[in-house]
């Protein structure tokens, strides 16, 4: 089944405790990214990928880091949480080029509290 | 500057009803427009896609309109159902090199029995 899966689904952590969300995808995408949603505000793109080792900031990137050595992967480290990364994220995977540019396929999501 | 701009923010409706959500862009040059569901909690779902030639498209009860040259779009659903209550989202992608997405804040349908 094509998915992208992220983890953990919830967390609760301490401001100072650096965190990773896993994401992962098994539709060989090149394109990866993530996003933060709070209310009011929507999506907010954070960082995305073009392909391997090619990421590049998005409209938040500030206090978050991701890598990308591999086409499936694309982690979202936060180093050093505070209070207002506490947010719902989510990662999504999409073809680049061809009719379907620009459809994004989601995750579930992961629900972040920082204490 | 690239928006993308949804009205309205929220409305209510009754089950069986039919409604028009609406997507106003600025964003330039224009690929494609696409409208997401977001079911509470959920990630967002792909309806449908509207391209530069396309004035009309429809998925089930989800009707989709785009008139390039005023820069709108609109969503309309017909004979609504319970389990269309979510958030509607607009991206609009534009056309450059790699994915150039532009997100609208979405509208947020509760549907009442």
């Amino acid at each position: 089944e094509a998915q992208v899966t992220q983890n953990p689904r919830y967390l609760i952590t301490v401001t100072g405790k650096k965190l990773t969300v896993t994401c992962s995808q098994n539709m060989n995408h090149e394109y990866m990214s993530w996003y933060r949603q709070d209310p009011g505000l929507g999506l907010r793109q954070i960082y995305y990928s073009m392909n391997v080792e090619v990421t590049d900031k998005g409209d938040v990137p500030e206090g978050y880091k991701v890598s990308r050595k591999e086409k499936r992967n694309f982690p979202l480290i936060l180093e050093s949480p505070s209070p207002n990364q506490t947010s719902l994220y989510f990662c999504a995977s999409n073809l680049v080029g061809g009719a379907n540019t620009g459809e994004l396929f989601f995750g579930e999501g992961s629900r972040l509290t920082v204490l | 500057k690239n928006q993308v701009e949804q009205s309205p923010q929220s409305l209510i409706i009754l089950e069986g009803k039919n409604c028009t959500l609406q997507c106003n862009y600025t964003v330039s040059p224009f690929s494609n427009l696409r409208w997401y569901k977001q079911d509470t909690g959920r990630g967002p779902v792909s309806l449908t896609i509207m391209t530069f030639s396309e004035n009309t498209k429809s998925n089930g009860r989800y009707t989709a309109t785009l008139d390039a040259d005023t820069k709108q779009s609109s969503l309309h659903i017909t004979a609504s159902q319970l389990s269309d209550s979510a958030s509607y989202i607009c991206v609009v992608n534009r056309r450059a090199a790699g994915n150039k997405l532009t997100f609208g804040g979405g509208t947020r349908v509760l549907v009442k029995p």
